[in-house]
């Protein structure tokens, strides 16, 4: 299994501006996925971040908005840039474990509301 | 990835079997099905996943059809701790591949 932990849990921010999210986990990880979640929508990948490389982002999202960053095996982080009210999401992070159920740990979300 | 069809929404009475259908006609041979949850304000959480077998563990069992265009998950007993958005989705097996989540089904337990 993974621990994941993200920071903040939550914020309260003003357009224009831009908050970096944090993803910890507890043991080393070779992907990180980030996902946003819109109120009352489904998860949408927005990119994968392997170490040692760029950040490759889906359909609709670009790394100027988006920027982030995968310094080692544990920790990422994920910038929402000149934020709007559309922003207004739960962020998560998650992980790939190659266990016997090849399963997808999720960290508890980061929840941005744009004012 | 294939595409999964869920109906938006169930109920459950506490204590009854929780029955979830999911349509995913285009699986193919490689493709597993994954069940994952949420729970409110959480991220989500593996429960089950199957190739063509029936499969069960300690939270649910899952049963797929012969011909792999449909699965049902099945929570024996539902609790209301298990009201939650329960997720289908198929992908090849490998952890690396992502989830691609579709609208899933919002699973009410009513007491």
């Amino acid at each position: 299994s993974a621990v994941i932990s993200q920071k903040p849990s939550r914020d309260i921010c003003q357009r224009g501006t831009s908050l970096t999210i944090q993803c910890q986990v507890d043991s080393q990880v070779t992907m990180m996925f980030w996902y946003r979640q819109q109120p009352g929508q489904s998860l949408t990948l927005i990119a994968t971040a392997n170490q040692g490389s760029e950040a490759t982002y889906e359909s609709g999202f670009v790394i100027d908005k988006f920027p982030i960053s995968r310094p080692n095996l544990t920790f990422s982080t994920l910038t929402v840039s000149n934020m709007s009210p559309e922003d207004s999401s739960i962020y998560l992070c998650s992980v790939p474990i190659r266990n016997n159920y090849n399963e997808q740990f999720f960290g508890p979300g980061t929840r941005l509301t744009v004012l | 990835d294939a595409k999964t069809t869920q109906p938006p929404s169930m109920d459950c009475a506490e204590g009854r079997a929780a029955n979830l259908p999911c349509n995913h006609s285009t699986i193919s041979g490689n493709e597993y099905v994954y069940w994952y949850r949420q729970i409110h304000s959480q991220g989500p959480q593996y429960i089950i996943h199957g190739l063509k077998n029936n499969e069960t563990n300690e939270m649910a069992s899952l049963i797929i059809t012969e011909d792999r265009k449909s699965s049902t998950l099945i929570l024996p007993h539902a609790t209301l701790r298990d009201t939650a958005v329960y997720y289908c989705i198929v992908r090849v097996g490998d952890a690396g591949n992502m989830l691609t989540f579709g609208g899933g089904t919002r699973l009410m337990v009513k007491p």
